[in-house]
Parts: C-alpha cells; structure tokens; sequence
C-alpha cells in the first residue's frame, strides 16, 4: 500500500533552516507529482508547494515562495522541502502528500495539482528562539 | 485565489443523525474541481470526497458530496461514532490549491 513518512522536524530559530524529507513508497513514486502541506497548530490547512512528477514544473505558495524550495529524489524515492529564512508563522505539522494524476493526466503544461491522497503522518517544526 | 468559507464552524449531532457541511467558494470552481477530507485529533486528513461527488476508495457510502459553481455540500447520512472529527473542502480548479477553514462535528 502506499506509505508517505516524513521526517526532519524539529525546534529551529527565527532565521535558521531545515530540510524536510518525506520517503515514499508502495507506488511509482517518478510517476506522480507530490505535495507539501501544512497545519499551524489548532488551526486549518495550507497548501505550501508542488512538484512535478519529473521535477520540471515547482509551484510555491505566496507566504513561502521565495524562502522554501521543494526537490525530490526519484532514484531514493523521496520528497524534500528546504526551508530557509524560518519565521515563527511557519511553525506547523507539514505532511507530504500524493498527487492523484500519473504524469500530469497528460496534460503537464500548466498542471498543478489536484487533491491529496494519501497523505503522512507529519513532522512538526517549531520555530522558536 | 479562490477562498472557501465553511460553515458552520462546529456541528452539534447525535450519532445516527444526518449532517449537512456547506463549503462556499468566492469564485466559481471550474469543473466542480472540490474535495472533502475528515481531521481526527492527532491524525492527517483522509481524502474522502473529490470530484465534488466522488467518494474516494473505501470511502462509506453514508459519505456523499454534491453542489457546483459557488455551493458544495457533505451530506453524512447517518452519523456513526467514528465520524465525529474535523472536515475540511479544497478547491483545486485555480492556482493556489486553498482549503476552507472547516467545520467541527461533534456529539451533541
């Protein structure tokens, strides 16, 4: 069955970096694009980026564009989020989640994503002086 | 962006009632492109719901979805003990892919 796990959290300071690692498995990992999404605690969700299957097309959510880079490894199947400049409004549980669509759907020019399914367990970063 | 605003914030039922979540969408969502995801406490979000009308694999089918355009609906027919959780919509027919804020079910 499919399996997300991601790792790497922890407690960093305001201005410090992180990277998040998300190891799939149970599918073909270099066939589906893959997302990060994360959750303040007690509060909603929010998309924070996306990632082609082949790695071509990398979408940001305004909040983090600029500061967070999103990569992946095909040949270790895994996901990364690299997360610079760290602020406390980035303290969160981020999950990696699987894009529904092998290969865009065939249509990859301007593909984005669609829903999430599955999702991991999580890895919470704090961040805090 | 496409903003969601569930309501209502929390949903007040006992088990084996029918619950009713609204998700409204500040523009309309192209091709019904909505999903529903369940919260349990300390738990990630399970896709139930995409399509706006799909149930997802191993989904019940007390699980439905309807609506389009503006107006979506997560009808639970018949509450079991195990649905009382947190669910939340997702747009994903504009860039960026945005969540409403949810809508609590709890026991009354």
């Amino acid at each position: 069955q499919v399996q997300l796990v991601e790792s790497g959290g922890g407690v960093v300071q305001p201005g410090g970096s992180l990277r998040l690692s998300c190891a799939a498995s149970g599918f073909t990992f270099s066939a589906y694009g893959m997302h990060w999404v994360r959750q303040a605690p007690g509060k909603g969700l929010e998309w924070v980026a996306f990632i082609r299957y082949d790695g071509g097309n990398r979408y940001y959510a305004d909040s983090v564009k600029g500061r967070f880079t999103i990569s992946r490894d095909s040949s270790k199947n895994t996901l990364y989020l690299q997360m610079n400049s760290l602020r406390a409004e980035d303290t969160a549980v981020y999950y990696c989640a699987k894009d529904p669509l092998a290969y865009c759907g065939g249509d990859c020019y301007s593909y984005r994503g669609k829903w999430f399914d599955p999702w991991g367990q999580g890895t919470l970063v704090t961040v805090s002086s | 962006e496409s903003v969601l605003t569930q309501s209502p914030g929390t949903l007040s039922l006992s088990p084996g009632e029918r619950a009713t979540l609204s998700c409204r969408a500040s523009q309309s969502v192209s091709s019904s492109y909505l999903a529903w995801y369940q919260q349990k406490p300390g738990q990630a979000p399970r896709l139930l719901i995409y399509g706006a009308s799909s149930r997802a694999t191993g989904i019940p089918d007390r699980f439905s979805g309807s609506g389009s355009e503006t107006d979506f609906t997560l009808t639970i027919s018949r509450l079991e003990p195990e649905d009382f959780a947190v669910y939340y919509c997702q747009q994903y027919g504009s860039s960026p892919l945005t969540f409403g804020g949810g809508t609590k079910v709890e026991i009354k």
